[in-house]
C-alpha cells in the first residue's frame, strides 16, 4: 500500500522569506511524486512532478521540490514567499505498476503574512 | 489546456434522495477518478475508471456507484444520500502513458445533504 504524510497542518511564513512544505511518502518501488495547490473554492491545480532524473524539480509559480530517496521525502520549496501563495497544498504519490490513482496527503495550509 | 467540468458547483439534497454528479473531460483521457475532500483528511478516492464501462473501487466506495458509458463522461451516483456524504466532490482525469500520470481536476461540487 502507498501512503503520504504531510506532518504540518499549517505553515506560516512572512512575505519575502523562503518557505518549505514537508512531505514524506511510502511506496513499493520507485515513486512518482506530485504537488498540487488548491485556492479557496477551486479544484486542485498541478504544480510539479518527479518521475525520474534530477532530484530538484522546478514547477509553476517559482516553486520547486527536492526528491530525497534515502529520506523518502519530497519537500516543496520557494525562495521568496508571496501573499498570493497562501493556499492549501497537497502532496501525492503513485508507485510504479501500482494502481492508477494517486494517493494524497492530508494537505498543508500555507499562510503568508504581509 | 485540459478542461474538466463538473455539472454543479453547489448542490443541496435531502436525506434519501438519489444524487447524480457528472464530470466531463475534453482531452480524450483514458482514466477518470472521483474523490471526496474533507478537512484534515485530504482527498480520498471513491472510484476510478480506466476505460469505458470499466471501473474499480477506491478506498471509500460504500454508498456510491459510478457509470462510464462514454469516454469523456464519468458519473458518480449516491443511491440514497445521507448526511455523512456532505462533502466536496472532485473529479479528475489523466492520460495512459507514464508521462501523463498527473491528474487534472475539475472545480469541485460542494454537496450538502440535509
Amino acid at each position: 500500500a502507498q501512503s503520504v504524510a504531510q506532518p504540518e497542518d499549517q505553515v506560516n511564513v512572512a512575505e519575502g522569506n523562503p518557505l518549505t512544505v514537508k512531505c514524506t511518502y511510502s511506496v513499493s518501488g520507485n515513486p512518482y511524486l506530485f504537488w498540487y495547490v488548491q485556492y479557496p473554492n477551486r479544484g486542485l491545480q498541478f504544480l510539479l512532478k518527479y518521475i525520474t532524473g534530477d532530484n530538484l524539480v522546478k514547477g509553476s509559480y517559482g516553486f520547486e521540490a527536492e526528491f530525497n530517496k534515502s529520506q523518502t521525502s519530497f519537500h516543496l520549496k520557494k525562495p521568496s514567499a508571496l501573499v498570493s501563495d497562501s493556499a492549501l497544498y497537497f502532496c501525492a504519490v503513485r508507485g510504479l505498476g501500482g494502481r492508477r490513482a494517486l494517493t494524497f496527503g492530508s494537505g498543508t495550509r500555507l499562510q503568508v503574512q504581509p | 489546456d485540459v478542461k474538466v467540468t463538473q455539472s454543479s458547483r453547489y448542490l443541496v439534497k435531502r436525506t434519501g434522495e438519489k444524487v447524480f454528479l457528472e464530470c466531463v473531460q475534453d482531452m480524450d483521457h483514458e482514466n477518470m477518478f472521483w474523490y471526496r475532500q474533507d478537512p484534515g483528511l485530504g482527498l480520498r478516492l471513491i472510484y476510478f475508471s480506466y476505460d469505458v464501462k470499466m471501473k474499480e473501487k477506491g478506498d471509500i466506495p460504500e454508498g456510491y456507484s459510478v457509470s462510464r458509458e462514454k469516454k469523456e463522461r464519468f458519473s458518480l451516483i449516491l443511491e440514497s444520500a445521507s448526511t455523512n456524504q456532505t462533502s466536496m466532490y472532485l473529479c479528475a482525469s489523466s492520460g495512459a502513458g507514464s508521462e501523463s500520470y498527473e491528474q487534472y481536476f475539475g472545480p469541485g461540487t460542494r454537496l450538502t445533504v440535509t
